[in-house]
């Protein structure tokens, strides 16, 4: 069946520091794809999505591309915050045609000053 | 509305005691899922909603649990005859259409089942 792997956490990193983390998928077809973020005490929010093959999405600085070469859809950013502290998840929609969606573990990111 | 909301934000039950849990997606949206979010199975799919019809009972634990939703809108879920492991966040989601629409979702109602 459908489904989601994300790169272990905590990362912590400094301010200004380039963050990755990794998501890689295993989907019948092209789903779309999907990275949430969840800041401490709060829902979840949608970041960014990629609906297609070698889209890239963006928002608030954080970047990914939709690889289906590598079944992977990693997400970046050049220069991170302390507001940037969250966990975000990976996700997307499985296989039937619910739309229901399929999550990674999630990865916890805290920035330091 | 703007957003979807969720009451209440906060439940602390008794072990055996029935729950309800609500829902109100956004105005327009036909698709409603309830997702649940806890420390040992991370965020897992309950039940999907198109319209007032659920196709997609999937998620659910087991029959004490059970979801419904009146005039294409609100929903509720129900726990019933609670037991410790049904603390979480429940997290209920609407999209325009059900499929592979981004979903939009609540802040969440943190249960405590003591």
């Amino acid at each position: 069946g459908d489904s989601v792997t994300q790169m272990e956490g905590p990362v912590t990193l400094s301010e200004e520091a380039f963050l990755t983390i990794n998501c890689t998928y295993t989907a019948t077809g092209y789903p779309s794809l999907f990275w949430y973020v969840q800041y401490p005490g709060e829902g979840l929010q949608l970041l960014l999505k990629a609906t297609k093959a070698d889209d890239k999405g963006s928002n608030k600085g954080f970047e990914a591309t939709y690889r289906k070469e590598t079944t992977s859809f990693h997400l970046e950013k050049g220069s991170v915050q302390v507001s940037d502290s969250a966990v975000y998840f990976c996700a997307l929609p499985g296989s039937s045609n619910t739309g229901k969606l399929i999550f990674g573990q999630g990865t916890t990111l805290q920035v330091k000053p | 509305g703007a957003g979807v909301s969720q009451s209440p934000s906060n439940k602390v039950t008794e072990k055996g005691k029935d729950v309800e849990l609500r829902c109100d997606p956004i105005s327009g949206h036909t698709a409603l899922y309830w997702y649940r979010q806890s420390l040992g199975q991370g965020l897992e799919f309950l039940i999907y909603f198109q319209g007032n019809s659920a196709p997609d009972k999937s998620g659910l634990p087991s029959d004490r649990f059970s979801a419904e939703r009146t005039g294409g809108s609100v929903s509720t879920l129900t726990i019933q005859r609670t037991q410790q492991e049904d603390s979480a966040v429940y997290l209920c989601a609407s999209s325009l259409v059900g499929g592979r629409e981004t979903q939009y979702f609540g802040p969440g109602t943190r249960l405590l089942v003591l």
